[in-house]
């Protein structure tokens, strides 16, 4: 079956790295995402990666993709306080029609 | 990315009563997607409306209880009926777009039931 888990909670200083871990149980998985919830607001796509990739970089968002492990992590450079919000990492598979799967949200806090 | 837009933004709505959600697409789309947010925790999928045909439902889900329509390629309604308290949520519609058919949201529409 699919299960997307992360970690609850990330606190990190301004000006400092963040990386946020999820782990996924589907193999078969196509795309991974990572989607962006701010609060009172919806979810805003941050970036994604497909299967076959290990690394994708957008401006201070790097993704890193193991396979083998079928781990998945967002690496945001420099985080400001803007970014403090709930990630959540989300997987699709092949043959469902481009349902998703989401992980249960990283909550981000992000320290002066 | 896509515009996608939601009606209410949110509302407070009494137990035994029914709310129909708005979803708006800027462009032309095969597929839209209802999911619920429950309170702290991560998106659910409800539904799948195709236009021209039934919505596809979720385990857990049924017609009778959340009705979906897709009249055309850009619009979708989502009816949460003969609410309860437990129907306390954020509903979200999304759509697919681009080569790569990712997934973008709307901005959620917030519903309390008292």
């Amino acid at each position: 079956g699919e299960d997307v888990e992360q970690s609850l909670f990330l606190s990190v200083r301004e000006g400092d790295s963040s990386v946020i871990n999820c782990t996924y149980t589907d193999s078969s998985s196509t795309y991974l995402y990572w989607y962006k919830q701010e609060p009172g607001a919806g979810l805003q796509l941050l970036t994604y990666i497909f299967s076959n990739m290990d690394m994708k970089q957008d401006q201070r968002l790097t993704v890193l993709l193991n396979k083998k492990d079928k781990h998945l992590s967002l690496r945001i450079a420099d985080t400001q306080t803007g970014d403090s919000a709930i990630y959540f990492c989300a997987e699709s598979n092949p043959g469902t029609a481009s349902k998703l799967t989401f992980g249960t949200g990283t909550r981000l806090q992000v320290t002066l | 990315s896509a515009v996608i837009s939601q009606k209410p933004s949110r509302d407070i709505c009494q137990r035994g009563t029914s709310l129909t959600i708005q979803c708006q697409v800027d462009s032309q789309v095969t597929m839209m997607f209802w999911y619920r947010q429950q309170p702290g925790q991560s998106l659910t999928l409800i539904a799948t409306a195709n236009q021209g045909s039934e919505a596809t439902y979720e385990s857990g889900f049924v017609i009778d209880k959340f009705p979906i329509s897709r009249p055309n390629l850009t619009f979708s309604t989502l009816t949460v009926s003969n609410m309860s308290p437990e129907d306390s949520s954020i509903y979200l519609c999304s759509s697919l777009r681009g080569a790569d058919e990712t997934q973008y949201f709307g901005p959620g529409t917030r519903l309390l039931v008292l």
